[in-house]
């Protein structure tokens, strides 16, 4: 069955250095997603993309964060200085149609952590 | 925007017995619902969804049945088992997964 998949699986990076975390989403989804989850509490939506370019995003999802589509199959996230606060668990999400009626397929996720 | 409410925050059962988790949802316009399993240090997986022109769906042990007049979904599992040990989730989409705030479920062997 095929899988969104992550990488890295772990990021240790300094507060205020730029991040990147990357996707590769199931090969025939359109709609792509990043959430994020701090650890012990539920999963947040951050953003979704389709047609490359953002279709909405949630007030988390400030100007220090960007996502891209740089080729044809992976789906990055960036986050451009790191704070403390960004210390959570990232989680790529696609979906064939939109997500209001379509499943969307979670990855492995990412756990970035700040020091 | 849409708000997800999920109860119980925790529940804890005797294997062999059945576990219920409730949600309910804000935006009428909500047609597709789906529920989510998450284990310790893993990804949300898509264990079971409806959508509202249908009021109950069923697939082995777990079932999801759907009031759209009261906005509430409701996720039933059967005969646990301690493998059904996990957190989780509803979520009402609207584009973007809004998620309640999950239920541990403990299945005591």
């Amino acid at each position: 069955e095929p899988e969104v998949t992550q990488t890295p699986s772990h990021q240790v990076t300094q507060m205020g250095q730029e991040v990147i975390l990357r996707c590769v989403p199931i090969s025939n989804h359109l709609y792509f997603y990043w959430y994020r989850q701090i650890l012990g509490q539920k999963v947040e939506f951050l953003v979704s993309f389709y047609n490359n370019e953002i279709s909405e995003k949630s007030e988390i999802f400030d100007d220090q964060f960007s996502v891209e589509r740089p080729d044809g199959s992976n789906f990055t996230l960036k986050i451009r200085s790191t704070k403390l606060e960004d210390s959570a668990m990232y989680f790529c999400a696609s979906s064939v149609g939109q997500g209001s009626n379509q499943p969307q397929h979670f990855g492995d996720g990412t756990r970035l952590s700040i020091l | 925007g849409e708000n997800v409410e999920q109860h119980p925050s925790t529940l804890s059962v005797q294997e062999g017995d059945s576990a219920v988790i409730k949600c309910t949802y804000s935006d009428s316009a909500s047609n597709y619902f789906p529920w989510y399993k998450q284990e310790l240090g893993k990804r949300p997986q898509l264990i079971i969804d409806i959508r509202s022109n249908v009021g109950e769906k069923k697939d082995q042990r777990i079932a999801v049945t759907l009031n759209k007049t009261a906005k509430h979904f409701s996720l039933h599992i059967t005969e646990t088992q301690p493998e059904d040990s996990a957190v989780y989730f509803c979520a009402a989409p609207r584009n973007k997964l809004v998620f309640g705030a999950g239920t541990i479920l403990r299945v005591k062997s």
